[in-house]
């Protein structure tokens, strides 16, 4: 069971620089998010979506942009990489309901320099 | 708007010690109730839900009461061991704005040693 992947695990950017973090889930989720873990601010949503053509903002979307074109994928696009960007990001999915469970990724550690 | 607040970490305790994290909530609707637990290097998994008034989810000798009353939902266990040391999320999920993406608390770090 591959779950959620995401690639890359590592990224160090310099500033300015534009990347894309890939995370792809095979459990046929509607739901899939985007999270930011910074130390002592625990897990910051950037954006979600609840299907495919459907996204949203969270609580921290500025510098980042998604797109759900297909059910298994949601790119994070960074748009102009800024050292405040400096995190580890996790992809989430799961199914649509107030009791299910989320599944997260491996997580990407940026480095923005 | 929705909201969870945990305790403040890091909790050290000493392997076969009695684990207490508080986590209390705020939320419209009747929430569901969860603890997510993340090891080092890697992502969050679920350890243990409760969806309704006075349940009590259980795993891998964790437990947490869903308390409507106190709207509180603390993550309990009677003898940590060194392989406990993680970080603990409790979250919560409502529905409010017609999604049921998950509002996480901050996180509380536990370090058990031997």
């Amino acid at each position: 069971n591959a779950g959620v992947t995401q690639t890359p695990k590592f990224q160090v950017l310099k500033t300015g620089q534009s990347m894309t973090l890939q995370c792809a889930q095979d459990m046929n989720h509607e739901y899939m998010s985007w999270y930011r873990q910074d130390p002592g601010m625990g897990l910051r949503l950037i954006h979600y979506s609840v299907g495919a053509g459907i996204t949203d903002q969270g609580e921290v979307p500025n510098g980042y942009n998604v797109s759900r074109s297909t059910t298994e994928d949601f790119p994070l696009r960074l748009l102009s990489a800024a050292p405040s960007q400096t995190s580890v990001y996790f992809c989430a999915s799961s199914y649509s309901g107030q009791s299910t469970e989320a599944f997260f990724g491996q997580g990407t550690r940026l480095t923005v320099v | 708007g929705d909201s969870v607040t945990q305790m403040e970490g890091p909790v050290t305790l000493s392997e076969e010690a009695f684990l207490t994290i508080n986590c209390t909530y705020t939320a419209t609707g009747y929430p569901s109730l969860f603890w997510y637990v993340q090891y080092p290097g890697e992502g969050l998994q679920l350890l243990l839900k409760a969806t309704k008034a006075d349940d009590k989810g259980s795993n891998k000798g964790f437990e947490a009461t869903y308390r409507k009353e106190t709207t509180s939902f603390h993550l309990e266990k009677g003898s940590v061991q060194v392989s406990d040391s993680a970080v603990y999320f409790c979250a919560l999920s409502t529905g409010t704005g017609g999604s049921y993406i998950p509002t996480f608390g901050r996180g509380t770090s536990l370090i058990v040693h031997p």
